[in-house]
């Protein structure tokens, strides 16, 4: 298994470009997690989607799009970059409905806006 | 509210010391409290997590002790070592998502 994967690793972005952000996991999780992570900042959701077909803003969801393209997939687009969006983004996934509540977390991808 | 928060930012022990890092909150509807380590340049992994209906739970070098009534959860890392220098997050549970705190950078020196 592959856990949870992301891509672009690294991308840099001019001011009012867009991008899309891939997601997948191959655990059979329902629920899906976009966060950003800054410095001295910590996690902070984006927007999750609790299951295939839903999707929630979370605590920063301004200047973000996303996409839950089937249970497997999810995508976070930002439509017209700016510098504030500079950051790590991390994909998790994780599954509410069994035991565990545990969070996988993908490799991350690191953008930078200029 | 939803915020959690984690003591101290950052935090040197010498190898083989205890470390310590306490998070406080506020909703008491919270049943689910993880922590996550994340290595420089890598992704957060849980390392330990607790639920409500119990008051400590131990792996190893690593334990975490929770105390609903008031409202706070400690990590507890005994006889550290130069490898457990990371970032530690806790976080709650609320709804289906997970809060988290700002994180506590631990050093570990040799």
């Amino acid at each position: 298994n592959a856990g949870v994967t992301q891509t672009p690793k690294f991308q840099v972005l001019k001011t009012g470009q867009s991008m899309t952000l891939q997601c997948a996991q191959d655990m059979n999780h329902n629920s899906m997690y976009w966060y950003r992570q800054d410095p001295g900042m910590g996690l902070r959701l984006i927007y999750y989607s609790a299951s295939e077909g839903t999707t929630d803003k979370g605590e920063v969801p301004n200047g973000y799009n996303v996409s839950r393209l089937n249970k497997r997939e999810f995508s976070l687009r930002l439509e017209s970059a700016a510098p504030s969006q500079t950051s790590v983004y991390f994909c998790a996934s994780s599954s509410w409905v069994t035991a565990s509540n545990e969070q996988f977390f993908g490799p991350g991808t690191r953008l930078t806006v200029l | 509210g939803e915020n959690v928060e984690q003591h101290p930012s950052t935090l040197s022990v010498q190898e083989g010391d205890s470390a310590v890092i306490k998070c406080t909150y506020s909703d008491s509807a919270s049943n689910y409290f993880p922590w996550y380590k994340q290595e420089l340049g890598k992704r957060p992994q849980l390392i330990i997590d607790i639920r409500s209906n119990v008051g400590e739970k131990k792996d190893q070098r690593i334990a975490v002790t929770l105390n609903k009534t008031a409202k706070h959860f400690s990590l507890h890392i005994t006889e550290t070592q130069p490898e457990d220098s990371a970032v530690y997050f806790c976080a709650r549970e609320y709804g289906n998502k997970l809060v988290f705190g700002a994180g506590t950078i631990l050093r570990v020196k040799s």
